[in-house]
């Protein structure tokens, strides 16, 4: 089964700072997808990518997937605290499942 | 709209007890599925329905029942609940397929004693 794996499961920075989180799978992505999760709420949508070599951003979060469909990055530009909170790579196996990686926790602190 | 409205937002079982947790969505999806959450594991399939009638196993379907009576209702039934499923739960939908983005609702956190 098509396993995903993030890291780092944790991140610390000062605001500001930029920061990067990665999403790798065990076997090609027919669709990536990155949701972003506050404490004591449910999943946010954040972006789709389903190309290889496909580059979205919105806002300051900037997502890219490579050329082989196996690894995604979500990157940060002068982060602030609103962008604390649990990011989760989701990817579609090609079946009606969704499946998620187990997370990336990141605080910004002042 | 709400969009996906969960409850109860908290629940206390005793070990063999049975309960229901509620997933409703206003937004006509046909899409729906339910997750749980535990530290370190992620996100976790347990069931899903790609419409009204239709359900089928996730990954942890085991002590977990479902059924889709209606387009805007998927409910998840513990039968037996026991301390592995302390967990938090959360109920998705989207328009018609899993690769969509899905909308949350807020979660269900239950414990089992």
């Amino acid at each position: 089964s098509q396993e995903l794996e993030q890291s780092p499961q944790s991140l610390i920075v000062q605001e500001g700072k930029n920061l990067t989180i990665n999403c790798t799978s065990s076997k090609t992505l027919y669709g990536l997808y990155w949701y972003k999760q506050k404490y004591g709420e449910g999943l946010i949508f954040l972006m789709m990518l389903q190309k290889g070599g496909e580059e979205k951003s919105h806002e300051k979060i900037t997502a890219k997937l490579d050329e082989k469909k196996q690894q995604s990055s979500l990157h940060i530009t002068a982060s602030q605290p609103s962008h604390a909170g649990i990011y989760l790579c989701g990817a579609d196996p090609n079946t009606d499942k969704l499946i998620f990686g187990t997370g990336t926790r990141l605080q910004v602190f002042p | 709209n709400a969009g996906v409205t969960q409850t109860p937002k908290f629940q206390v079982l005793k070990t063999g007890q049975s309960m229901t947790l509620q997933c409703a969505q206003d937004m006509n999806h046909e899409y729906m599925s339910w997750y749980r959450q535990d530290p370190g594991m992620g996100l976790r399939l347990i069931h899903y329905s790609v419409g009204a009638g239709i359900t089928d196993q996730g990954e942890v379907p085991n002590g977990y029942n479902v059924s889709r009576s209606t387009t805007e209702d998927f409910p998840l039934r513990l039968l037996s609940a026991a301390p592995s499923q302390t967990s938090v739960y959360f109920c998705a939908s989207s328009y018609n397929r899993a690769n969509q983005p899905q909308h949350f609702g807020d979660g269900t956190r239950l414990s089992i004693l």
